[in-house]
């Protein structure tokens, strides 16, 4: 079965703890991105790789960290200096560089303690 | 503002059509999607649209382009319960970064 798995699916976090989501995929895809959702708000870019060993930031990767050394893995840290990590976040893929048609994992809801 | 908006809700009853409709501002977008989530699950591809096209059916779903308004929608034909999610719209911008925005989705509520 290929696909896109996330794990958690639901993470707690303590105060000034770091927390890391994983994302692994065996669709063979050369992009991977992670997103993060709030209640009643469309999704928002944190990171990006295109490609193996690089990476991007989006549009709020402040307080978030990522690494690429595997094509099929993409995890991704939640560190102290995000002040409001109470979040869904979804990873996906797509096929290449090019962004289009990207599918999505069932998600990790992270809550702070 | 925002470059892709939608309405928040829409309520439709069972055997029903719906129509989810989205707008954006970049014209140089390639491609556009509709996307689903249920509650508590990741987002669901439903369909997309090359941006040189101005309709796309498939199945139950029809998807209108009109680029020179920049307004996209959705049209589900006789509409389930299970219909009942959340819907994206998302647009895939020709920049170098190659990720979608996306609007704040519809929530569909069929009515039995």
């Amino acid at each position: 079965d290929g696909g896109i798995t996330q794990s958690p699916k639901y993470l707690f976090r303590k105060e000034g703890q770091n927390v890391t989501l994983s994302c692994e995929q065996n669709l063979n895809h050369d992009a991977m991105y992670w997103y993060r959702q709030d209640p009643g708000q469309g999704l928002r870019l944190i990171y990006y790789s295109q490609i193996v060993n690089d990476f991007q930031k989006g549009d709020i990767a402040e307080g978030y960290s990522v690494s690429r050394e595997k094509k099929e893995s993409f995890p991704l840290t939640v560190t102290s200096a995000q002040k409001n990590p109470t979040a869904f976040y979804l990873c996906a893929s797509s096929i290449d560089r090019g962004g289009e048609t990207q599918y999505f994992g069932p998600g990790t809801r992270l809550l702070v303690l | 503002g925002e470059d892709v908006e939608q309405s928040l809700f829409l309520s439709v009853r069972e055997g029903d059509s719906s129509v989810i409709n989205c707008t954006y501002t970049d014209s140089s977008s390639t491609y556009l999607y509709w996307y689903k989530q249920e509650p508590g699950a990741g987002l669901q591809l439903l369909t997309y649209i090359f941006s040189n096209m101005d309709m796309k059916q498939d199945q139950r779903l029809t998807v209108l382009l009109n680029k020179k308004d920049k307004h996209l929608s959705l049209r589900i034909a006789d509409t389930q319960t299970g219909d009942s999610a959340i819907y994206f719209c998302a647009e895939s911008k020709n920049t170098g970064r190659r990720a979608l925005t996306f609007g704040s989705g519809t929530r569909l509520q069929v009515q039995p």
